[in-house]
């Protein structure tokens, strides 16, 4: 069955880099994008960037300058990098599956997500 | 980017009861437009696709409707596990936007 799993540190300081992977089951990433999301404590939802099913890739403009998704075919896992990391930045990540057809695009299959809090 | 507006950011429900949420696009999203419903911590699921098409295994308690710019999401008969915050979502435009959250609680 379809799974997304994510990783990485629970603790970054702030300047630092995060770096987050997402490993992914059930399907293959040439034929999905795949997604990163993240939630502040308490707030809402907000779209960060996608890699296409290409490789191509799309970033949320408020944050390009600072993200980078880049993915690994053979071990079916997409990492996400974002320096100069914020207390701001510290949300709940998670990944999700783009689903495109006749009948829209959305996500349908979400990672259980992961906490990471940014330490000043 | 196309701005989703969500309506009421809050509200409570009796068991039983029907209640609507309502999801505004700053412009037409030709129906593209899904409902996802987020229990306290976990992650979002799939409720409602292309403004009314119920994601398998969904109960056929919620049903979604609406085209152009006004979505709603229904609950006919309120149950306790339907609490949570449920979320709209347009994937007509790049990028995709989330309307804002509306909290559902058991009165």
């Amino acid at each position: 069955q379809v799974q997304l799993k994510e990783s990485g540190p629970v603790l970054v300081q702030a300047s630092e880099t995060l770096s987050l992977t997402c490993t992914v089951s059930g399907f293959s990433l040439t034929n999905y994008g795949v997604i990163w999301v993240r939630q502040p404590p308490g707030k809402g939802l907000e779209w960060m960037g996608i890699i296409w099913r290409n490789g191509n890739t799309d970033y949320n403009s408020a944050l390009k300058s600072r993200l980078s998704i880049n993915r690994d075919t053979s071990k079916s896992q997409v990492f996400l990098k974002m320096n100069s990391l914020q207390t701001d930045d510290t949300a709940i990540y998670y990944c999700t599956r783009d689903y495109y057809s006749s009948y829209g695009y959305y996500f349908d299959y979400w990672g259980q997500g992961v906490m990471v809090t940014v330490s000043s | 980017d196309i701005q989703m507006t969500q309506s009421p950011p809050s509200l409570s429900a009796s068991l039983g009861e029907t209640v609507s949420i309502e999801c505004r696009a700053s412009e037409d999203i030709y129906s593209n437009l899904a409902w996802y419903q987020q229990k306290s911590g976990k992650s979002p699921q799939l409720l409602i696709y292309y403004a009314s098409s119920l994601q398998d295994g969904v109960p056929s308690r919620f049903s979604g409707s609406g085209s152009g710019t006004q979505y709603s999401l229904k609950i006919s008969g309120m149950q306790p596990e339907d609490e949570g915050v449920y979320y709209c979502l347009q994937g007509s435009k790049y990028p995709p936007t989330f309307g804002g959250g509306t909290k559902l609680e058991l009165k």
